[in-house]
């Protein structure tokens, strides 16, 4: 079973930031916080991962709490393309399989 | 990111056929590489795990004589639906990762089974 929790669907203004939650209050110490989405009938994309430290690159930001039972995504200005299933997985860096939950359905709106 | 191709991109076969399913890492050397499944509406599935030069490890419920995985080189790895059935259609997508760093997916082949 998947070990992380997120809100099947959320809606988000284009041009807003879209916030994306996700609880994995199981995660243990040695496991990564990793992000992907999926654009309909495409492989999922790579976004962010991170163990302890909040994340940025050119894609999003990852927020991850002090206790890391939880995560949140961000997308700093979101654009229709956004438009996706966002998966949030824990997971070893070290070759370990990505077990995928339900993912949250995000729409970006005009 | 890295680069995972996946040929064919869709395949239609005739119940009873076997068809092969290629997952090459472009630019890098993949230890390990994983098969997916995604059925409409769902979530991906994971079905095995396979590591360059050794036997795949299959999740449960996957029937392993069925879908033949090989792992011949640090850049392929196959997946062989043997004697496909309509119920076998679906969406297989791999995944591939160098030691240490993170997984990427290759763009997923649409096999319909008619």
């Amino acid at each position: 079973d998947a070990k992380t929790t997120q809100p099947p669907s959320m809606d988000c203004a284009e041009g807003r930031a879209a916030n994306l939650p996700c609880n994995h209050s199981t995660i243990s110490g040695n496991e990564y916080v990793y992000w992907y989405r999926q654009i309909h009938s495409q492989g999922p994309q790579y976004i962010i991962h991170g163990l302890k430290n909040n994340e940025t690159n050119e894609m999003a930001s990852l927020i991850i709490t002090e206790d890391r039972k939880s995560s949140t995504l961000i997308l700093p200005h979101a654009t229709l393309r956004d438009t996706a299933v966002y998966y949030c997985i824990v997971g070893s860096n070290q070759g370990g399989k990505l077990i995928f939950g339900q993912g949250t359905e995000l729409s970006v709106k005009p | 990111g890295a680069v995972v191709s996946q040929h064919p991109s869709w395949v239609i076969c005739k119940s009873g056929t076997s068809v092969k399913i290629e997952c090459r890492s472009l630019d890098f050397q993949a230890t390990t590489m994983f098969w997916y499944r995604q059925f409409p509406k769902q979530s991906l599935m994971l079905m095995a795990t396979s590591n360059e030069g050794s036997k795949a490890t299959y999740e449960q419920g996957v029937e392993k004589d069925k879908f033949l995985i090989n792992h011949a080189s640090l850049t392929l790895s196959t997946l062989t639906v043997t004697s496909a059935h309509p119920e076998d259609s679906s969406f297989y997508i791999c995944s591939a990762r160098e030691a240490g760093n993170e997984q990427f997916f290759g763009p997923g082949t649409r096999l319909t089974v008619l």
